[in-house]
């Protein structure tokens, strides 16, 4: 987990709210990343970002925003619109080759009130 | 498109026995491999990666995988499992012109003492 950071922890979202997830990284890597984790579903891509001001969607993006404004922070917007946001989110950063290691951070756990 | 599989959700073994986690991949031309482990409520934690070269490729905690071209598989194995190896174990791909890491759904790895 070293070099990512992650807040909170624990994050509870009520009915037509939205809520963001934070996502930190002192590695200096270039590219970041946001997944979902869901029992028995293994890791879903939400967004990346390979460099500032730029990002593309994953393969779950509805109902989640991102923003990339500066090289170390990569935080994801779960917004009203995502209908089933009770999830595992985990932030990932790594440099651009594709053969590159992700590392990620602790994770943040979502829960609906 | 790329596809990883996990084909066991659970692996028994006894400690001081050696353990195996099979991964099979489907990419469509030169796969980066990757193998992660995760514990109960924390982030992924990077054990071992296949780019090029040595189809047998050491990672930490004793954990080594090899990769087999003709099988498209990269099985994670350890001479001997320790109570400690018990967790989560996922399976990743990335190739030479793909956009992102797809990840297997993962094996949980329970070593009983």
């Amino acid at each position: 987990d070293g070099g990512i950071t992650q807040s909170p922890k624990y994050l509870f979202r009520k009915e037509g709210q939205n809520v963001t997830l934070s996502c930190e990284q002192n590695l200096n890597h270039d590219a970041m990343y946001w997944y979902r984790q869901d029992p028995g579903q293994g890791l879903r891509l939400i967004y990346y970002s390979q460099i500032v001001n730029d990002f593309q969607k994953g393969d779950i993006a509805e109902g989640y925003s991102v923003s990339r404004e500066k090289k170390e922070s990569f935080p994801l917007t779960v917004t009203s619109a995502q209908k089933n946001p009770t999830a595992f989110y985990l932030c990932a950063s790594s440099w651009r080759r594709r053969e590159e290691t992700q590392y990620f951070g602790p994770g943040t756990r979502l829960l609906v009130l | 498109a790329q596809s990883v599989a996990q084909p066991e959700d659970q692996v028994n073994v006894a400690e001081g026995n050696p353990l195996t986690v099979k991964c099979t991949y489907s990419v469509s031309g030169n796969p980066y491999l990757f193998w992660y482990v995760q514990y109960p409520n924390r982030g992924l934690q990077f054990l071992l990666k296949y780019i090029t070269g040595d189809n047998l490729v050491k990672g930490s905690y004793g954990f080594e995988a090899e990769f087999n071209k003709s099988q498209t598989s990269f099985h994670l194995k350890k001479p001997s499992a320790l109570v400690s190896d018990s967790a989560l174990y996922f399976c990743a791909v990335n190739w030479e012109y793909g956009n992102k890491l797809v990840f297997g759904a993962g094996t949980i790895l329970r070593v009983k003492s």
